[in-house]
């Protein structure tokens, strides 16, 4: 079953705490990405990892940084958790990006709430 | 730069009732990109609905379907009978072809169908 896990789903921390979250996909995709919503915004992307130890800035990666150390596994790292970091983060894999013949396969999000 | 604009929701239908959703898009990288609808579920993640890469085709999926209209940049996702199942929150997105690894959401629209 082809899918991306995340973990934790629901999470709550201090502000000026670390946060830690997880993604793993299946899939052996090269490409993965991490997007946080908020209500009334769209998905707005974090960061893309192309590959192993190969990321790039998205939209809006202050405040946040990734690990990649193995191809199925992508974390996303909060140093010193803001109260607006407080969102709904979405990890997702894709094989070609962007191409007919390949999708982008979305975990079920991690709640996060910084209080 | 490249933006998606989409009918703003929450929007309410009674089941079988008939059901259109606003998109359009401005690709200022390229002429034509390509364009996708994606459906969150309550507790899931992002799914693909469907998607055309082909100005002026059709794309079709669980009974929604959408034009790629190049003339007046749309993507309306439309169904002419919902079911309370196809309550969740609706994406209409594109990929750049010149960037594809980043993918444009719109800010998405909640759909409420009635019993």
């Amino acid at each position: 079953d082809m899918k991306v896990t995340q973990m934790p789903r629901y999470l709550i921390k201090r502000m000026g705490e670390n946060v830690l979250l997880e993604c793993g996909q299946d899939m052996s995709h090269e490409t993965m990405y991490w997007y946080r919503q908020d209500p009334g915004l769209g998905l707005q992307l974090i960061y893309i990892s192309y590959d192993v130890d190969s990321n790039s800035e998205g939209d809006i990666p202050k405040g946040y940084r990734v690990s990649r150390k193995k191809r199925e596994h992508f974390s996303l790292i909060l140093d010193s958790a803001k109260t607006n970091q407080t969102s709904v983060y979405f990890c997702a894999s894709s094989l070609f990006p962007g191409q007919a013949n390949s999708d982008y396969t979305f975990g079920s999000g991690t709640r996060l709430l910084v209080i | 730069g490249d933006s998606v604009t989409q009918t703003e929701g929450p929007v309410t239908v009674s089941e079988s009732e008939s059901l259109i959703i606003n998109c359009t898009y401005s690709a200022t990288s390229i002429a034509y990109p390509n364009l996708f609808w994606y459906v969150r579920y309550p507790g899931e993640g992002l799914q693909l609905l469907l998607k055309v890469i082909t100005a002026g085709q059709k794309g079709s999926s669980r009974g929604f379907e959408a034009t790629y209209n190049k003339e007046t940049t749309s993507f309306h996702l439309q169904k002419a009978s919902v079911q309370e199942s196809d309550s969740a929150v609706y994406y209409c997105a594109l990929v750049p072809d010149t960037n594809a690894y980043k993918v444009i959401f719109g800010k998405g629209t909640h759909l409420h169908v009635l019993p």
